[in-house]
């Protein structure tokens, strides 16, 4: 059974357009991360959260926001989604220690 | 601010070949340093190595984890073609931050 489950898997929204992807854990970790991957690159840290402590990357766009309501949820809000902006988005979480940090399939965002 | 370098970027081998991909950090408050194998879609764990030495191993994979050097290695033996991916290498400090990868194509 899928650990960490993102929405859609696909999206697609216009330029421009807020657009909201959403990340759900069934492993109570404590840790919650965000990475935009575009083709060909590695995954880009874009934030965390060591429980509700939100923790930003200096070089993430404004243009990003997160959302933490609970444990269990993770939400990554793109308030306008440029053409550059389209990615793949890959949540991930671990327990805060030294361990495998388990992923979600991604959603992949395209803009149009 | 915590690094993550591997080598080489890419490379190319032919099957049955054997490889080594190189992984060295600069991390504050270094937890693990974990191996992945990405091909098209999330990456896929391959091992976590939290102490020095000690060689973790899977089937015709294995790595190994230099805390005095910072750096880690995974290996690869009698590659196929089901190799071909990115392999990633990520460490667990502060935050998990990722190498840029190593894309690895295996031809027949």
């Amino acid at each position: 059974d899928a650990m960490v489950i993102q929405n859609p898997r696909y999206q697609v929204t216009q330029f421009g357009k807020p657009v909201t992807l959403s990340c759900s854990q069934t492993l109570n970790h404590n840790v919650m991360y965000w990475y935009q991957q575009k083709s060909s690159q590695a995954p880009k840290l874009l934030f965390h959260y060591y429980d509700k402590d939100f923790n930003n990357e200096a070089d993430t766009p404004d243009n990003f926001q997160s959302r933490r309501p609970n444990t269990s949820f993770c939400f990554l809000d793109i308030r306008s989604p440029g053409l550059g902006d389209a990615a793949m988005y890959l949540c991930a979480t671990t327990s805060g220690g030294a361990d495998e940090a388990f992923f979600g399939q991604g959603t992949r965002l395209t803009v149009v | 601010e915590d690094k993550v370098v591997q080598s080489p970027l890419s490379l190319v081998v032919h099957e049955g070949d054997t490889v080594t991909l190189n992984c060295s950090y600069e991390v504050t408050n270094f937890r693990s340093l974990l191996w992945y194998k990405q091909e098209k879609k999330a990456p896929t764990f391959l091992f976590m190595l939290t102490s020095s030495g000690i060689e973790k191993k899977s089937g015709r994979l294995s790595s190994i984890l230099d805390k005095k050097e910072l750096s880690s290695i995974l290996n690869i033996t009698a590659t196929q073609t089901g190799d071909s991916a990115i392999y990633l290498c990520a460490v667990s400090g502060y935050a998990l931050n990722f190498g840029k990868g190593t894309s690895l194509l295996v031809t027949p």
